[in-house]
């Protein structure tokens, strides 16, 4: 079966301090990934996906970047924090071969700027 | 393109009573819906979806959902709410694969 995990799950940092969340998918080849970000009382804001090693669309303009290494390795980073940054970020999977479009996602990374 | 409003934001419940969460879509083409759950500080998870067939669907819980295609709407049902419900429910339209969530609506079932 397929799993999605994501760490650290908790994470304080400083303003200005570099950022890095991994995800990392098992059970399944070729998935798409994406970030989404949760900011109190926002919804679910789609940051970033990915259709392949190296490919990389942004939904928004941020202070945030993503790469993807390995197939099924998603990073989330930064290079200087904003307190803006702060929120819940949850990396998802789905199949390609799946036109449903359902996603999967991993546990959550709670992400506190001061 | 698709979108998707969830017309209440925070919808308080005493236990044991029913529970209607409203969620209404627009798209120009056929679509797949989804209702997600989450609990405080964990990820999403699906909690029921309708593909196709029957447009009335039921998760395992207790919730059921009624596709209404004239309606365009998708609306969440239990007959009887518990303590254990109380968390954030996210509805989802998804066209040519791509999904689109509601901003979310916090049930709180209150003793």
């Amino acid at each position: 079966s397929q799993t999605i995990h994501q760490w650290p799950a908790t994470l304080v940092q400083p303003v200005g301090s570099p950022l890095s969340l991994e995800c990392t998918v098992e059970g399944t080849s070729n998935p798409n990934l994406y970030w989404y970000r949760q900011a109190a009382g926002r919804g679910l804001q789609l940051l970033f996906y990915s259709v392949g090693i190296g490919q990389i669309s942004s939904e928004v303009p941020q202070n945030l970047s993503a790469s993807r290494p390995q197939d099924r390795q998603f990073i989330l980073s930064s290079k200087k924090l904003l307190l803006s940054d702060s929120g819940f970020y949850l990396c998802a999977w789905n199949s390609l071969r799946s036109n449903t479009g359902e996603l999967f996602f991993g546990e959550g990374s709670r992400l506190t700027v001061l | 393109a698709q979108s998707v409003t969830q017309l209440d934001s925070q919808v308080p419940v005493f236990e044991e009573a029913p529970v209607e969460l409203r969620c209404n879509y627009s798209s120009s083409v056929s679509v797949y819906l989804f209702w997600y759950v989450q609990y405080p500080n964990q990820g999403l998870q699906l909690l029921l979806k309708y593909l196709s067939g029957s447009t009335l669907v039921e998760s395992i819980n207790g919730f059921e959902a009624e596709f209404n295609k004239s309606q365009t709407s998708f609306h969440l049902r239990k007959p009887s709410v518990h303590i254990s419900d109380t968390a954030e429910y996210f509805c989802a339209v998804s066209e040519y694969g791509k999904l689109t969530f509601g901003q979310g609506t916090i049930l709180t079932v209150h003793p």
